[in-house]
């Protein structure tokens, strides 16, 4: 089993809708959840970082955390073509030496005008 | 500007050849770390620095190396023993703080395209 495993993609949705992207976790004691953006060719970019369970807002995005059912989720509301890009779910496990994430492999979403 | 900075951003190596990549950063993090990305894949850590003079191995360190003799740098060396280092190579940073705060976010520079020829 991967330590973080993302829905597979590629999610396509129309403009204007919420996209939803997944993620689940197998350190039953990770502790710090964060999403990034990722371009095509770029590097990737904080969207968003939680800690503790339920939900944490951010504009048009949504984090959400069930630590006992080991799920982080990101939700983009009102979604825009420049949202398409693939979307990294990283995690800090209790223990890990430092701040060490460990990468999900991503989920590629595509926003169709 | 505050930031991570990468160089070069292309780089092609010749087989049997070491080549370095840079990176520096001006954000006073005491965290620095070396990624590999694969195409279609998530970041795999190769090297990772807490404080000056000492790092990590991460969980792809065979055939690379690293330093850490200044708290803003840290090059690392891709050797003639990594045999398929065609990849994207990203450097990232952040406070050294505790796995529950968030000055553990790590931030990234704008990486490295490292092409075998």
């Amino acid at each position: 089993q991967k330590e973080v495993e993302q829905n597979s993609g590629p999610l396509s949705v129309p403009e204007g809708a919420i996209a939803s992207l997944n993620c689940t976790y197998s350190d039953r004691g990770s502790q710090s959840f964060f999403w990034y953006r990722q371009y095509s060719g770029k590097s990737p970019e904080l969207i968003m970082f939680i800690y503790s369970n339920g939900d944490k807002e951010d504009g048009r995005f949504t984090a959400q955390l069930n630590k006992a059912s080991q799920y982080v989720s990101l939700l983009i509301r009102d979604s825009q073509p420049s949202d398409s890009a693939t979307y990294l779910c990283a995690v800090i496990g209790v223990g890990t030496s430092g701040s060490r994430l460990t990468f999900g492999e991503g989920t590629q979403l595509t926003v169709n005008p | 500007d505050g930031g991570i900075t990468q160089s070069p951003k292309y780089l092609f190596r010749k087989e049997g050849q070491n080549v370095t990549l840079s990176c520096e950063q001006n954000l006073n993090h005491d965290a620095m770390y070396w990624y590999r990305q694969d195409p279609g894949q998530g970041l795999r850590l190769i090297y990772y620095s807490q404080i000056v003079n000492d790092f990590q191995k991460g969980d792809i360190a065979e055939g690379y190396s690293v330093s850490r003799e200044k708290k803003e740098s840290f090059p690392l060396t891709v050797t003639s023993a990594q045999k398929n280092p065609t990849a994207f190579y990203l450097c990232a940073s952040s406070f050294k703080g505790n796995v529950l705060g968030p000055t553990d976010t790590q931030y990234f520079g704008p990486g490295t395209r490292l092409t075998v020829l």
